[in-house]
Order: structure tokens, then sequence, then C-alpha cells
């Protein structure tokens, strides 16, 4: 069965702090690997990955993907209170149009 | 100008009735979904339309009936709720012809079974 997990299930930190969360995955035939934001209500795209040691940039987020060990990371810099999220990792696995999501990882930022 | 609409936002029921979620997107995509969020927050696929046929029918139970009367609209119907229904129900939509098209999420639906 394709599963997809992240960790930790749970950070929180101080403004300004840097953070990365985890996101590792067992799928049969992987496609891509995808970053979401939720906040209260729907989850916002933040990043496609599908080429293994290219990094993807965007202001103080960055996520690469490592397709040896099944993993990817999300980076988060100089982070902000804006940043609070639960942060979803889904994988396109098993031919298109399905995606696999990890549990989350929430995210607090205290200032 | 939403890309993807849902409605109702919150839907407050009580267990054995029907009900409808109704979803909409004006991206021009050709595959829409439905996800249900459980209160642990992990979503999970139910359904998906290209081109109003329907391509992923996950096990479901046939309580839920997704409709798609053309590619921008795509309902949900659920029969005889159960407490065990209530959760977020996000409807998405993405463009399968180009590979890069992540999903575009709708704000979801809060069900609440009684």
């Amino acid at each position: 069965e394709d599963k997809v997990v992240q960790s930790p299930l749970s950070l929180v930190v101080h403004e300004g702090d840097t953070v990365t969360l985890n996101c590792s995955y067992e799928v049969t035939n992987f496609r891509s690997l995808l970053w979401y934001k939720q906040e209260k209500k729907a989850p916002t795209f933040l990043f496609m990955l599908t080429s293994s040691g290219i990094e993807k940039k965007s202001g103080r987020l960055s996520s690469i993907l490592d397709k040896k060990e099944l993993s990817s990371i999300l980076n988060i810099t100089a982070t902000q209170t804006g940043d609070s999220a639960i942060y979803l990792c889904a994988v396109e696995a098993g031919g298109a149009q399905k995606l696999v999501f990890g549990q989350g990882t929430r995210l607090t930022i205290n200032p | 100008d939403t890309a993807v609409s849902q409605t109702p936002k919150y839907l407050v029921t009580q267990m054995g009735n029907d009900k409808s979620i109704k979803c909409e997107q004006n991206l021009g995509h050709d595959t829409m979904y439905w996800y249900k969020q459980d209160s642990k927050k992990f979503l999970k696929i139910m359904f998906s339309y290209n081109n109003k046929e329907l391509i992923i029918n996950e096990t479901v139970p046939n309580r839920f009936s997704p409709k798609s009367p053309d590619k921008a609209h795509l309902n949900l119907h659920i029969n005889s709720l159960e407490l065990g229904d209530s959760a977020v129900y996000f409807c998405a939509s993405s463009q399968t012809s180009n590979y890069n098209s992540p999903l575009h999420f709708g704000n979801g639906t809060r069900l609440t079974v009684t």
C-alpha cells in the first residue's frame, strides 16, 4: 500500500528560528512529490518536486527531493508567525491523478 | 475570483439524513476530485473525474455518490449519513494533460453528523 510519512508531527519554535520538515514515502510508480501549506481552509500549493537533488526555492522556503532515500525536506528560514500552519506532503503515485498525503506537520511559530 | 468553490461551507445534520455538497471550478481544468480530511488532518482521496468520467473510486461506502454534470462541476451526494462521516470534505481540480499542474483545493465543507 502506498504510504507517506511526515515528521515531526508537531513542532513549536520561536520567530526567527530555522525549521526542517521531513517527508518519506513508499509508493509504486513515483511521479512527483508536492508540498502544501494548510492554514484554516484550503491547502495551498508550495512546491512540486520531480527530480532528485534540485532545490526549489520560494522566498524563505526551500525544498529538495532525494529519490535514493525516498524522502524530501522542506526548510523554512527566519520563521515568522505567519508561517504557523499544517504542512502537508503528498506523492503522486500509481499512475496519474492520485495524490497520497502524509499526516502533516503542525508548525507553530511563537513570537 | 474563486478558482474552486464549494457549497455549503458548513453542514450540520442528523444521522440517517441525505445531503449534497456542490463544487465548481473556473480554472478550465479537466479533472476534479473529492478528498476527505478527518479529525487528525489526514487527507484521503475519495473520487476523481476526468472530463465527466469516473477515474478513481477509492474504498468508499456506496452511500457516497459523486456526480459530474460537466467538467466544471463535481457534486457529492451522501445517503443515510453516519456519525463517522463527520469530516471536512475538500473538492479539488487539476489539469492532468499538464504534468506540472498541481491540485487546487476548494475551502472545504465541514460536515457534522449528530
